[in-house]
């Protein structure tokens, strides 16, 4: 069972260059979601989907986009790359439901330079 | 929306000792899950502890347990006995109990060092 695969692990990019962050998760996780975490700020969230289909947008959304066209499948895309997208970021998923399925579980995170 | 306030950015303790982390959080639901993160350089995120907030009895998990506090709105984490292996930043984080706000906000988080 692998969880939760997000790739790359790192990525540098240059201003203004797009990117997607591949998410994917095999557990059928209703809820699918994308932080940041930024040193001294915790995990801000950017965006999230509750199903396939249906997204919405989080705390800090600007600059980022985001589709669910499967269950499994989550990506994240960076339209025109700023230094201020520099972060780590992490892909997470959880069901619905009862005390032993609230738990997020988390990819093992990106590390991204913009240049 | 809910907000999470982990207000030290710093917590030391020697090896052997106890711990309390703080998290206080503001909400107006009556039922949610709150959570302790653990960030260990590997940056993995691992779930240390998690407690509902209907339950009055406190979540115990080994040498980790919480003291949550309902009406101060209060989950500090304590570390019992602290290993090295316990240095990681924690994160405290809220969930709500009801459909479509099941996605958990975090804290800033405490970055926990431990002396030997």
């Amino acid at each position: 069972n692998a969880g939760v695969t997000q790739t790359p692990k790192f990525q540098v990019l240059k201003t203004g260059q797009s990117m997607t962050l591949q998410c994917a998760q095999d557990m059928n996780h209703e809820y699918m979601s994308w932080y940041r975490q930024d040193p001294g700020m915790g995990l801000r969230l950017i965006h999230y989907s509750v199903g396939a289909g249906i997204t919405d947008q989080g705390e800090v959304p600007n600059g980022y986009n985001v589709s669910r066209s499967t269950t499994e499948d989550f990506p994240l895309r960076l339209l025109s790359a700023a230094p201020s997208q520099t972060s780590v970021y992490f892909c997470a998923s959880s069901l619905t439901g009862g005390m032993d399925s609230t738990e997020a579980f988390f990819g093992q995170g990106t590390r991204l330079t913009v240049v | 929306a809910q907000t999470v306030t982990q207000s030290q950015p710093e917590m030391s303790v020697q090896e052997a000792e106890t711990v309390t982390l703080s998290c206080t959080y503001d909400t107006s639901e009556s039922d949610y899950y709150l959570f302790w993160y653990k960030q260990p350089p590997s940056r993995q995120m691992i779930l240390v502890i998690r407690q509902e907030a209907y339950k009055q009895q406190n979540a115990t998990e080994n040498r980790f347990s919480v003291n949550f506090q309902k009406a101060a709105k209060s989950f500090s984490l304590k570390i019992s006995d602290s290993q090295l292996g316990d240095a990681a930043m924690y994160f405290c984080a809220y969930r709500s109990a009801y459909g479509g706000s099941y996605i958990p906000t975090f804290g800033r988080g405490t970055s926990l060092i431990v002396h030997p």
